[in-house]
């Protein structure tokens, strides 16, 4: 079985630049997560998706992060303009579904240098 | 709001030592408490997840177990090994769904 897919896994880029990274979930898995996971820290849930309306989005700096899943697949997370304080590693998760109980499976992230 | 605090935050042993990692948390009212471990540059791998009506998980050298009462679980490592370098995260699923994260310990498993 396939595992969350992401790209890219690197991004160099100057403040104020836009960027995007995109996401393939696990087949069949209804709930799709971004996180963000800056240096020495935990991962933070940055917006939660179930299908394709979102869940969660509480923790998602909107005046510059937007994240879109058309058709309740792959999803894309755009930062607009970059601050240097978005350098971390934004990893993507998918489970079953929005469940307690459902397991979430990671990709293998997308760090992003702003300098 | 719900915290997760992992200690110790970072920790070196020779390989073949049994060791374990200690996580809690301040919110009892959670569904599941997951361990994952982190290598250099990549995602997140689950280890092992506990149910909230469960005490312990094993799979492998690796036990988990939960006692949510105390707000308290531990990642024990039977006899280490070199491989086992990374950093381990526990994280918490609780009353709105979210899985909230501790920093996570390092560990290095020296030959």
């Amino acid at each position: 079985e396939a595992g969350v897919a992401q790209s890219p896994r690197y991004k160099i880029i100057e403040k104020r630049q836009s960027v995007a990274f995109w996401c393939n979930p696990i087949s069949g898995h209804a709930t799709l997560y971004w996180y963000q996971q800056i240096l020495g820290q935990g991962p933070k849930l940055l917006i939660q998706f179930q299908n394709n309306g979102v869940v969660d989005d509480s923790q998602l700096p909107k005046d510059r992060f937007s994240a879109e899943r058309l058709k309740g697949v792959d999803s894309t997370l755009k930062i607009q303009p970059a601050k240097l304080e978005d350098s971390a590693v934004y990893l993507c998760a998918s489970s079953l579904g929005a469940s307690g109980n459902n397991e979430q499976f990671f990709g293998p992230g997308t760090r992003l240098t702003v300098l | 709001k719900q915290e997760v605090t992992q200690i110790p935050a970072a920790l070196s042993v020779p390989e073949g030592e049994n060791l374990v990692l200690n996580c809690s948390f301040t919110d009892s009212a959670i569904y599941n408490l997951q361990w994952f471990r982190q290598d250099p540059g990549k995602g997140l791998t689950s280890l092992l997840l506990i149910q909230s009506s469960q005490r312990e998980q094993t799979s492998g050298r690796l036990n988990a177990s939960l006692d949510k009462s105390s707000g308290r679980s531990t990642l024990y490592i039977a006899a280490s090994q070199p491989g086992d370098s990374a950093t381990y995260l526990c994280a918490v699923r609780g009353g709105s769904e979210k899985l909230v994260f501790g920093k996570g310990t390092k560990l290095t498993v020296n030959p």
